[in-house]
């Protein structure tokens, strides 16, 4: 089955510079790869995620990077603020095995005013 | 709000007490998903429904856990005999039909075991 590993497993950055975080995942046969944010006691949400066939895709200040060749993908958020400090997940997903999405750790992200 | 709900937000029982958690998916989603997530670690896949057929079930769900979606609308998760490593969120999620099948989480249940 699929494994995904994330760091760093915190990040600590100034508001105005920019934060990455890098998942890698073993199943070469994975095709979508969601992002999450979650605040503290809050549900996950999806903020941005990049099919198989994407090479990046950005949402105003958030960027995703897929390398499908080092089966490894990368969250960029640029000019950080405070309120984007929260803990993010990233995912991958099998096409043949419906259920299976395997999350990553984590990354705990404060961004210091 | 039109996404996911759970209910209770919070649950604080006993050893050995059982407890369950209830589920109502954004209503055009077919599948629904039930998640464990303990502290410091992403959400860890339980079990999966299709309409109302369970389709998968994780070897991390023990017999004490049981899920069940009769309607193929909301669903249940039941938790017998409760121990203290059964502490956790328990996050539900829900998605279309498709080749993407984007999963939308609900709020969580907090399950405390004393």
């Amino acid at each position: 089955g699929e494994n995904v590993e994330q760091h760093p497993s915190t990040l600590s950055v100034q508001e105005g510079d920019s934060a990455v975080i890098k998942c890698t995942y073993s199943d070469s046969a994975s095709n979508y790869f969601p992002w999450y944010k979650q605040e503290l006691g809050k549900r996950p949400q999806l903020i941005i995620d990049i099919r198989s066939n994407v090479g990046e895709k950005k949402d105003q200040r958030i960027a995703v990077t897929l390398n499908k060749t080092a089966k490894h993908f990368s969250l960029h958020i640029t000019e950080t603020q405070p309120e984007d400090s929260a803990v993010y997940f990233c995912a991958a997903k099998e096409p043949h095995n419906n259920n299976d999405m395997r999350f990553g750790a984590g990354t705990r992200l404060t961004v210091k005013p | 709000d039109t996404g996911v709900s759970q209910n209770p937000r919070h649950k604080i029982t006993k050893r050995g007490q059982n407890v369950t958690f209830r589920c109502d998916p954004i209503s055009e989603h077919n599948r629904l998903y039930w998640y464990r997530q303990t502290l410091g670690q992403g959400p860890e896949f339980l079990t999966y429904f299709q309409n109302e057929a369970q389709l998968e079930k994780s070897r991390l769900l023990s017999d004490r856990f049981s899920a069940e979606r009769p309607k193929g609308s909301f669903s249940t998760l039941e938790i017998q005999r409760t121990e203290q490593g059964d502490s956790a969120m328990y996050l539900c999620a829900s998605s279309r039909t498709d080749t993407v099948g984007t999963q939308y989480f609900g709020p969580g249940t907090r399950l405390l075991v004393l």
